[in-house]
């Protein structure tokens, strides 16, 4: 399985602080995604980017990729305690119907 | 209200009593899929279907069979589980792959 794998696994930061999460991936990508679950919940849509683009933010997101690196970032700035979550990327192949997630890594967030 | 629903939300069975988890969405999405979570290892997809009859294995599809007679509706069914089926379910929906999924609340499943 060509999944996304996710760094740092764990990352743990005081409220106000910017958190940076990455990504990387072994194949071609149509798109990627990141995704936030709260404890043992279902998953929530964050943020979708396209392999023909750059950049993109939404609110306090902002999401980056590099196709030549085969690797994405999301950064969160200025985090809040409820910002504390599980985080995911997921990607989908070129030519597949798959959609392939990493293994998550864990944010906290400290008040 | 947009969403997937899920039923059971747990469940604790035997090995080898058929089991059928039920997933609807009222979205009208063509893209749906089965998701199974365990500690370490992500989410791993289990089956899609792009479509009413249209379905496909995912990563980990070994031990389960999934149907689409009706946009709406994807049961995931587990014909003779088995421990190392003890997971966390998740369903998902969407207009396709490469868009954003919408997941229902998961179904915690035990068997012993």
């Amino acid at each position: 399985s060509q999944q996304g794998e996710e760094d740092p696994q764990a990352l743990s930061i005081q409220e106000g602080e910017n958190a940076t999460m990455n990504c990387s991936y072994k194949t071609s990508i149509n798109n990627l995604q990141w995704y936030r679950q709260n404890s043992g919940r279902g998953l929530v849509h964050l943020i979708l980017i396209r392999s023909n683009e750059r950049e993109k933010h939404s609110g306090r997101l902002r999401v980056t990729l590099d196709t030549s690196k085969k690797s994405s970032s999301l950064l969160i700035t200025a985090s809040r305690a409820a910002d504390t979550a599980s985080y995911f990327c997921a990607i989908t192949q070129g030519g597949s119907e798959k959609l392939v997630f990493g293994k998550g890594m864990k944010l906290t967030v400290n008040p | 209200e947009a969403q997937v629903t899920q039923n059971p939300r747990y469940l604790i069975t035997v090995t080898g009593k058929k089991l059928t988890v039920t997933c609807s969405q009222n979205m009208n999405h063509e893209y749906m899929s089965w998701y199974r979570q365990d500690p370490g290892l992500g989410l791993r997809q289990i089956y899609y279907s792009m479509n009413v009859e249209v379905t496909d294995k995912g990563d980990v599809p070994e031990g389960y069979k999934v149907s689409r007679k009706e946009k709406r509706n994807f049961p995931l069914i587990l014909e003779s589980p088995s421990p190392n089926q003890t997971s966390l379910y998740f369903c998902a929906s969407s207009l396709g792959s490469v868009n954003e999924q919408f997941f229902g609340p998961g179904t915690r499943l035990t068997v012993l």
